[in-house]
């Protein structure tokens, strides 16, 4: 089953102490991406990856990195996580190129950051 | 500045009662417009892509369509099951690869 899963699910932490959310797809996409959406402020781009090694800032880099040693993995690492990280995060990928381009999503991380 | 703007907010139907919910976009160049679905708590659910002018697509009671300057998503006779966020992103022409999204719409379906 084509999928993009994401680890953890929720997750609660205190401000400063650095986290990882992972994101894994199983389709061999190129393009993957994290959003973070928050109410009233809908989906706002992070960073996205093109290919491995290659990964651009999106509109909100602020306070994130990435990385893409694999094709199928697009960590998301919170170096020193702040109360305005606090929001939900989803990862997506999809085949570039494609005469139809259609992006998947993870099924989301609701992050607390205390 | 790249900008997509959806319309309205809200949408309260009845069922049977078809509407379009609107994407209007300003942007350097379009390389591709995405409609997709989100239910509470879920991640946004892919539905169409569009990609030029004139174009049209369909999926059960959903139709979107695309201009030069905006997209329309038509639900024809809905039902209470078609009650969700429907969001529309641009991903431009520029050398970048970003999405931006809009707002998003709500709508309800009521039995």
């Amino acid at each position: 089953e084509a999928q993009v899963t994401q680890n953890p699910r929720y997750l609660i932490t205190v401000t400063g102490k650095k986290l990882t959310v992972t994101c894994s797809q199983n389709m061999n996409h190129e393009y993957m991406s994290w959003y973070r959406q928050d109410p009233g402020l809908g989906l706002r781009q992070i960073y996205y990856s093109m290919n491995v090694e290659v990964t651009d800032k999106g509109d909100v880099p602020e306070g994130y990195k990435v990385s893409r040693k694999e094709k199928r993995n697009f960590p998301l690492i919170l170096e020193s996580p702040s109360p305005n990280q606090t929001s939900l995060y989803f990862c997506a990928s999809s085949l570039l190129g494609a005469f139809q381009e259609t992006q998947y999503f993870g099924p989301g991380t609701r992050l607390l950051v205390l | 500045e790249d900008q997509v703007t959806q319309s309205p907010e809200a949408l309260r139907l009845q069922e049977g009662e078809s509407s379009s919910l609107n994407c209007s976009y300003t942007v350097s160049g379009l390389r591709g417009l995405f409609w997709y679905r989100q239910d509470p708590g879920k991640g946004p659910e892919f539905l169409f892509t569009l990609y030029s002018a004139g174009e049209e697509k369909e999926k059960e009671r959903l139709k979107a369509t695309l201009t030069k300057k905006e997209s329309f998503l038509h639900i024809t006779a809905p039902k209470p099951e078609d009650s969700a966020t429907y969001l529309c992103a641009v991903r431009t022409m520029d050398s970048s690869y970003k999405l931006i999204f809009g707002s998003g719409t709500r709508l309800l379906v009521r039995p």
